[in-house]
């Protein structure tokens, strides 16, 4: 069983627009949420994490907001920028234990 | 800042013979290393996961006699494919983490099977 989904699969936005991201998790025990950032030919980078007690974690043009009901949390890229253009993996895990990958979202940011 | 270094980035080896990967953690301690491997669609296969001073824990479908892993320290750990052949190709990643939950990836090995 996959412990962790995402949704949609490739997602294309203009420059400047807010791409969102969607995630949800099977295991109401995590309460560890990493986003990761793969450029191709690159290994993913941490982009920005949310632990379960928060329902929401802004770094810059980047923003998690997280459902703890629903176990589901979606990242929001404002202002997306051709260079935001990668693929991004939602993770989850209960805290210092094994983590659990999504499958990605290939976000292309056409200019 | 934490990094990871891994090396080399890319190698070719021919079918039946072996390769080996290397993992370096660079400002903070990792006392535990995942290795995944990626296929082209993507998807993330953690093949063990090694904490110092512990039994190195594999998943299924992976094996230490095919995967076997070394984590000497607090800063590095390596991984040998013996045997490679077509289905063992992708990008191999190590993940290394300290006392945080921050798992930090090198940029990974991809392995090309001839």
């Amino acid at each position: 069983q996959q412990q962790v989904r995402q949704s949609p699969q490739s997602l294309t936005v203009w420059e400047g627009e807010t791409a969102i991201l969607n995630c949800s998790y099977e295991n109401s025990a995590f309460d560890y949420f990493p986003w990761y950032q793969q450029f191709p030919g690159e290994g993913p980078a941490l982009l920005i994490s949310i632990l379960s007690v928060s329902n929401k974690k802004e770094d810059g043009r980047f923003t998690i907001f997280f459902n703890k009901r629903e176990k589901k949390l979606s990242l929001h890229i404002a202002d997306s920028q051709p260079g935001d253009s990668a693929t991004y993996f939602c993770a989850a895990s209960v805290r210092n234990n094994r983590i659990f990958f999504g499958d990605g979202t290939q976000l292309v940011v056409k200019p | 800042g934490a990094l990871v270094y891994q090396y080399p980035r890319r190698t070719i080896c021919k079918s039946g013979t072996s390769m080996r990967m290397e993992c370096q953690a660079v400002g903070f301690q990792a006392t535990s290393v995942a290795w995944y491997r990626q296929s082209p669609q993507k998807t993330f296969e953690l093949i063990a996961l090694s904490t110092v001073n512990s039994a190195i824990k594999y998943e299924q479908n992976f094996t230490q006699e095919k995967f076997p892993i070394s984590h000497p320290n607090l800063s590095f750990s390596s991984m040998t494919v013996l045997n490679a052949y077509l289905e063992d190709r992708g990008l191999y990643l190590c993940g290394a983490r300290g006392d945080a939950e921050t798992l930090y990836f090198g940029s990974g090995t991809r392995l090309t099977v001839l």
